[in-house]
């Protein structure tokens, strides 16, 4: 049973435009969300969190919005650069357990 | 700048042949983790620590074991691999929760191929 989902395997933006992620969960004792970013042959590194104390969080070109009723999370990059070609995972979890991660989706953006 | 790093980037193994993965990470962490990631299926947990000599099963610890005799190093351990373990594997670190903090670092992978 999938607790974390991110229902677009991918995405295409032109640069320069906003880049919308999406990330939907099912464990309401899920109190910590974060996101992570991947580009191939690295390891993932860490984006970006909120705490479900919180409805927003953002950290220069990157925000994070949680909707706490409707178990829904989303990471905004506005403006959308190259760069930001990645494989983005949303990740969730509660109390001291491990994170709980989506399968991802893969981010291209258009020059 | 916390490093977590695995002791190889790219492995080539036959099947059967038993594969230990190292993992050393230089932040005192009680936490680390030993992931995989293919595509499709995202980062699936296989084993995690949250304390020297202490291990707990992940979401598919088939086929696999683990080693913690130091805080600072934690060794996936393939007991005799088999084709359908080919991968990228991927080890994280980090404190226990504080309330403050749910950050897991990762290292850079390691891509395992079973032949």
């Amino acid at each position: 049973d999938q607790q974390v989902k991110q229902n677009s395997p991918s995405l295409s933006v032109q640069e320069g435009r906003i880049s919308i992620l999406n990330c939907d969960y099912t464990n309401s004792m899920f109190d910590y969300f974060l996101w992570y970013k991947k580009y191939p042959a690295e390891g993932p590194t860490f984006l970006i969190s909120i705490s479900s104390i919180k409805d927003k969080n953002e950290d220069g070109r990157f925000t994070v919005f949680l909707n706490k009723s409707a178990k829904h999370l989303s990471l905004h990059i506005v403006p959308s650069q190259p760069g930001d070609s990645a494989v983005y995972f949303c990740a969730a979890r509660s109390g001291n357990t491990p994170l709980v991660f989506g399968k991802g989706t893969r981010l291209s953006v258009i020059a | 700048d916390v490093k977590v790093t695995q002791s190889s980037r790219y492995l080539v193994k036959r099947t059967g042949e038993k594969v230990f993965l190292e993992c050393v990470q230089d932040m005192d962490h009680e936490n680390m983790f030993w992931y995989r990631q293919d595509p499709g299926l995202g980062l699936r947990l296989i084993y995690f620590s949250y304390d020297v000599k202490m291990k707990e099963k992940g979401d598919i610890p088939e086929g696999y074991s683990v080693s913690r005799e130091k805080k600072e190093r934690f060794s996936l351990i393939l007991e005799s691999a088999s084709t359908n373990q080919t991968s990228m594997y991927l080890c994280a670190s980090s404190f226990p929760t504080d309330g403050i903090s749910y950050e897991q670092y990762f290292g850079p992978g390691t891509r395992l191929t079973v032949t």
